[in-house]
């Protein structure tokens, strides 16, 4: 069965980067979209972006554009997601995660996340 | 961006039936996906398309949807599914986005 990975926790700064890393075991990762979601403390998910199979390209969510960078080792099938100019605001769990997504025979689509990694616990603080 | 909302907490009694819902306009042609999050865990899929469950969900866990709204019911509710629970949707602006709901706390009396 698949499973996700994660780096460990870190502390950063603010206005310093962090890079979390998720590995993929029991599949291959060019056969996969990878997707990332983070938590903050107390508060919901929130989805920052991931791989769209549909137009071939990474898609961010508008409230993180220009600050992450989500990248693909396939020879070691990890992934990747860089976050830059960290505020204490951004301090959260970050999940990465497996999205699949299907038109049903209705015309309705929909996606899902399943597995997900463990999460990595990023704290930004001077 | 389209958005998708939740009631923030609900309640059920032991073995009673609950359902949890999802408003958004993107539910009138995507169907939600939902989650359950316990405390210190990373989500977990239990409900996913028109009605589908994974490997290793209960079948007490289920999934239906009319209009903008996307509900999972739980049928005789036990103290384990007390958890946080997230709907989870692509966003109707046609950019290919997802989006989840702000969480539903479920509490099992």
């Amino acid at each position: 069965q698949v499973q996700l990975i994660q780096s460990g926790a870190e502390v950063k700064k603010p206005g310093a980067s962090v890079k979390v890393s998720c590995k993929v075991s029991g599949y291959i990762l060019s056969k996969l979209s990878i997707h990332w979601v983070r938590q903050a403390p107390g508060k919901g998910l929130q989805w920052v972006g991931g791989f769209d199979p549909e137009n071939g390209e990474t898609i961010y969510a508008q409230k993180f554009q220009g600050r992450v960078t989500m990248t693909e080792d396939t020879s070691t099938d990890t992934a990747y997601m860089e976050l830059s100019s960290l505020r204490s605001d951004d301090t959260a769990v970050y999940y990465c995660a497996i999205d699949a997504h299907y038109y049903d025979s209705s015309g309705y689509d929909y996606n899902w996340f399943d597995p997900w990694g463990q999460g990595t616990l990023v704290t930004v603080s001077s | 961006s389209s958005e998708l909302t939740q009631d923030p907490a609900v309640s059920v009694a032991l073995g009673q039936t609950v359902r949890i819902t999802c408003q958004g306009d993107t539910l009138r042609s995507s169907y939600a996906s939902w989650y359950q999050q316990k405390p210190g865990e990373a989500p977990v899929l239990v409900i996913y398309g028109k009605n589908n469950r994974p490997s290793g969900i209960p079948d007490r866990f289920s999934g239906s949807s009319s209009g903008n709204t996307a509900s999972l019911t739980i049928t005789g509710a036990q103290a384990e599914d007390e958890a946080d629970y997230y709907c989870n949707s692509r966003d109707s602006s046609g950019d290919h986005q997802r989006v989840f709901g702000g969480g539903t706390k479920l509490t099992v009396l």
